[in-house]
């Protein structure tokens, strides 16, 4: 079946380290987006990308960094200077219309991540 | 810039009633999606129901519906004859029809309760 995978679902990290989530889709979707959920204020951007080695900046990019080097993957690193990066962290995608960046349809969405800071 | 506003932080509903969430949206565009996802305690989003901003008519699924007042830029969803699998967080968003970003803004969310 197709789908995204996040890994790991949960991860704990001491203040300083730098960690890498994973997210893998075997969609064939060309786009592909981080959110952040917290308590009370819903999904915030983090970080997309429409096509492989390209992505852009969202709402709240500061602390993170990400690569999109294959369609199927966009891993999220949360950096050691993210200030509160204790999160649910969610991976999405979404099919273009082939040949445009316009819209079609809706985002899928992996399982979640948790990462708590210790 | 777009926003979405979900004003009803938590709603609670008896098995088998209807309710409705409620959810307003600012935008300068004329072309949009709308979509209402579910959040359950499994914490997998799931899609309950999308409009697009051109159709007048209100999008149903099942004993899921919306209404969709573009002047008013309102959007609510009616959940009829609800279960207690319906119990879960509940999100408005919105994405511009046309556009290269094709970003998905969320509201806050609404956390239904469903009583037996």
């Amino acid at each position: 079946d197709g789908g995204i995978t996040q890994s790991p679902k949960y991860l704990f990290r001491k203040e300083g380290q730098n960690v890498t989530l994973s997210c893998e889709q075997n969609l064939n979707h060309d786009a592909m987006y981080w959110y952040r959920q917290d308590p009370g204020q819903g999904l915030r951007l983090i970080y997309y990308s429409q096509i492989v080695n390209d992505f852009q900046k969202g709402d709240i990019a500061e602390g993170y960094s990400v690569s999109r080097e294959k369609k199927e993957s966009f891993p999220l690193t949360v950096t050691s200077a993210q200030k509160n990066p204790t999160a649910f962290y969610l991976c999405a995608s979404l099919r273009l219309r082939q040949g445009t960046l316009q819209n079609t349809g809706e985002l899928f969405f992996g399982e979640g991540s948790r990462l708590t800071v210790l | 810039a777009q926003t979405v506003t979900q004003s009803q932080p938590e709603m609670s509903v008896q098995e088998a009633e209807t309710v409705t969430l409620s959810c307003t949206y600012d935008t300068s565009e004329s072309d949009y999606y709308l979509f209402w996802y579910k959040q359950p305690p499994s914490r997998q989003m799931i899609l309950v129901i999308r409009q697009e901003a051109y159709k007048q008519q209100n999008a149903t699924e099942n004993r899921f519906s919306v209404n969709f007042q573009k002047a008013a830029k309102s959007f609510s969803l009616k959940i009829s004859d609800s279960q207690l699998g319906d119990a879960a967080m509940y999100f408005c968003a919105y994405r511009s029809w046309v556009g290269a970003t094709n970003k998905l803004i969320f509201g806050t969310g609404t956390l239904l309760a469903v009583q037996p």
